[in-house]
């Protein structure tokens, strides 16, 4: 089946420890999307992608990191740096045109203990 | 930055029809769409509309559009308690890679 996966779903992490989440699809898409989910507000852009070896931070990227080194995968890593990490982080992924309907996976909630 | 604005609550009895609203401030909007959020899951994207139609229909829901006061709205016919859930819409503009996403509306249905 072609879709958007994201592991793990639940994810715990002390203060001060970097995390990555996991973000892979096989749709064949060259863009793919992190936005980050917080209650009563909605999706805000920390990076996207729109080809291999190439990313663009979004709104919010200030203690974020990713890399794609796969048309698939787009990895995200939240460092200590990131004041308020504990949220809700969505992947999501879209064709090359600007304008594509973007797919979500089905979600990672870190929180930080 | 430009704005999607939604109303953040809605109840509704089964049966009846759901009308979400929103409004956006961004005039170069090409593409709107509506997306299902279930509790602890992802965005599950229900329909889009492009900027120069005024209605589509699919089965149980319509958009509509008022592009004039860039106004968007998704009626659910025939509500079901499965319909239960947070109802995004997002906007994106021609040649802009930033999909703006409203705060959500939580849609309840009552038996």
């Amino acid at each position: 089946d072609g879709g958007i996966t994201q592991s793990p779903k639940y994810l715990f992490r002390k203060e001060g420890q970097n995390v990555t989440l996991s973000c892979e699809q096989n749709l064949n898409h060259d863009a793919m999307y992190w936005y980050r989910q917080d209650p009563g507000q909605g999706l805000r852009l920390i990076y996207y992608s729109q080809i291999v070896n190439d990313f663009q931070k979004g709104d919010i990227a200030e203690g974020y990191s990713v890399s794609r080194e796969k048309k698939e995968s787009f990895p995200l890593t939240v460092t200590s740096a990131q004041k308020n990490p504990t949220a809700f982080y969505l992947c999501a992924s879209s064709n090359s045109k600007n304008t594509d309907t973007q797919y979500f996976g089905p979600g990672t909630r870190l929180t930080v203990l | 930055g430009e704005d999607v604005e939604q109303s953040l609550f809605l109840s509704v009895r089964e049966g009846d029809s759901s009308v979400i609203n929103c409004t956006y401030t961004d005039s170069s909007s090409t593409y709107l769409y509506w997306y299902k959020q279930e509790p602890g899951a992802g965005l599950q994207l229900l329909t889009y509309i492009f900027s120069n139609m005024d209605m589509k229909q699919d089965q149980r829901l319509t958009v509509l559009l008022n592009k004039k006061d860039k106004h968007l709205s998704l009626r659910i016919a025939d509500t079901q308690t499965g319909d239960s859930a947070i109802y995004f819409c997002a906007e994106i503009a021609y040649n802009n890679n930033d999909m703006r996403f409203g705060a959500g509306t939580r849609l309840t249905v009552k038996p």
